[in-house]
């Protein structure tokens, strides 16, 4: 069965720091990874990474696939109270199915 | 376009009643997907459809779940016979396809509570 797992599970920084996410999986034929983020509604796109070592990036959000160690980080650079969410990892498989396998997010709280 | 919708957004019912809830996704989006999320959880998917034609189902998704996308555009989730279980929010997302974009975009989502 296809894994997902984040860390940590919460994060309370200072506005103006950098926070680094982490997302590890384990899949059955890896097509893709994504992040999301999620406030009080439905998880908003933020990047799909597909290849490993190219860094995606915007804004300040910036991301990276690790397909060898089968993990993926995303970094967030001069954080801000509006940056406060619950970051969203899932993984696409490519066998038979078009589901997205999500982790359990991590809470990221800003303070001002 | 808005993205995709999806109606109510909150939904109280009594256990033992059916509810419905209804998906329109952006247009041009092929597939359409359902999926709950509980608290402190991730989202866990329940079924998807590829145009008309559901492809997968869930083993979440019981006896007392259907779904259906009748013209290939809106889709709609019923449950019968609501358990307390059955409290989360269900989330709709649609993508244009393999081949053209993988990225799924969600709703708003339902907040369904079963009292």
């Amino acid at each position: 069965e296809d894994k997902v797992v984040q860390s940590p599970l919460s994060l309370v920084v200072h506005e103006g720091d950098t926070v680094t996410l982490n997302c590890s999986y384990e899949v059955t034929n890896f097509r893709s990874l994504l992040w999301y983020k999620q406030e009080k509604k439905a998880p908003t796109f933020l990047f799909m990474l597909t290849s490993s070592g190219i860094e995606k990036k915007s804004g300040r959000l910036s991301s990276i696939l690790d397909k060898k160690e089968l993990f993926s980080i995303l970094n967030i650079t001069a954080t801000q109270t509006g940056d406060s969410a619950v970051y969203l990892c899932a993984v696409l498989s490519n066998f038979g199915n078009e589901k997205l396998t999500f982790g359990t997010g991590t809470r990221l709280t800003i303070i001002p | 376009d808005t993205g995709v919708s999806q109606d109510p957004r909150h939904k109280i019912t009594k256990r033992g009643q059916n509810v419905t809830f209804r998906c329109d996704p952006i247009s041009e989006h092929n597939r359409l997907y359902w999926y709950r999320q509980t608290l402190g959880q991730g989202p866990e998917f329940l079924t998807y459809f590829q145009n008309e034609a559901q492809l997968e189902k869930s083993r979440l998704l019981s006896d007392r779940f259907s779904a259906e996308r009748p013209k290939g555009s809106f889709s709609t989730l019923e449950i019968q016979r609501t358990e307390q279980g059955d409290s989360a929010m269900y989330l709709c997302a649609s993508s244009l396809g393999p081949g053209r974009s993988e990225t799924q975009y969600f709703g708003p989502g339902t907040r369904l509570l079963v009292l």
